[in-house]
């Protein structure tokens, strides 16, 4: 079965400081990966998704990189702020044609002032 | 634009009694999802329904059912609860099957307690 660890459960930086998250897959290659921000209380939003022919995207702070080759993908944020704390999942698919998603279990992102 | 809503927002049960929780969302959608979300695990998918009139099992199916209402509501039952079964629950959809890299947009999930 597909497993999918990210790096820990807590991560804890100081205010603009560049936050790393890692999620590593095993088993099956992935057709795309998704990252998503969760809120205490609240659904995980959709932040970026990385397909597997791609090492590398962008948005504004944030920049997703693939390695098939490793299995993994790291999640990072720059400049990073209070702000930014929540939790981060990663998600990945497998090629399937309905839209199935695997999550890992999150790393919970503390950045103090 | 209220994109997925659930209902109810919280729920407490005794182990043995039924219920629904309902989901609905605007956004034309053709997929939607049911997941369960315990402490330390991830998001664990239930059932899914790729498109309106379709339904299959997901991960962790036992113990409930659902209905594809029609494209915009997802409804998913609990016949006979069990304490097992105390979790928040997440309602998600995403767009058209066979679209492999569409996000797929969450509820803000209906936490259920099962004594």
């Amino acid at each position: 079965s597909q497993k999918i660890e990210q790096n820990s459960e807590a991560l804890n930086i100081q205010e603009g400081k560049t936050a790393t998250l890692t999620c590593n897959y095993t088993n099956y290659s992935p057709a795309y990966l998704q990252w998503y921000r969760q809120d205490p209380g609240r659904g995980p939003v959709f932040l970026l998704l990385i397909r597997e022919n791609e090492k590398e995207k962008r948005k504004e702070r944030l920049k997703v990189t693939f390695d098939t080759t490793l299995k993994q993908s790291l999640f990072h944020i720059t400049a990073s702020q209070p702000a930014d704390s929540a939790t981060y999942l990663c998600a990945l698919n497998r090629g399937s044609t309905l839209g199935r998603l695997y999550f890992g279990r999150g790393t919970q992102l503390t950045v103090w002032p | 634009n209220a994109g997925v809503t659930q209902t109810p927002k919280f729920q407490v049960l005794k182990t043995g009694q039924s219920m629904t929780l309902q989901c609905a969302q605007d956004m034309n959608h053709n997929s939607m999802y049911w997941y369960r979300q315990d402490p330390g695990m991830g998001l664990r998918l239930i059932y899914y329904s790729a498109s309106e009139g379709t339904t299959d099992k997901g991960e962790v199916p036992n113990g409930y059912n659902v209905s594809r209402l029609n494209k915009r509501e997802f409804s998913l039952r609990l016949e006979s609860a069990a304490p097992s079964q105390t979790s928040v629950y997440f309602c998600a959809s995403s767009e058209l099957p066979g679209s492999n890299n569409q996000p797929q947009h969450f509820g803000d999930g209906t936490r259920l307690s099962i004594l």
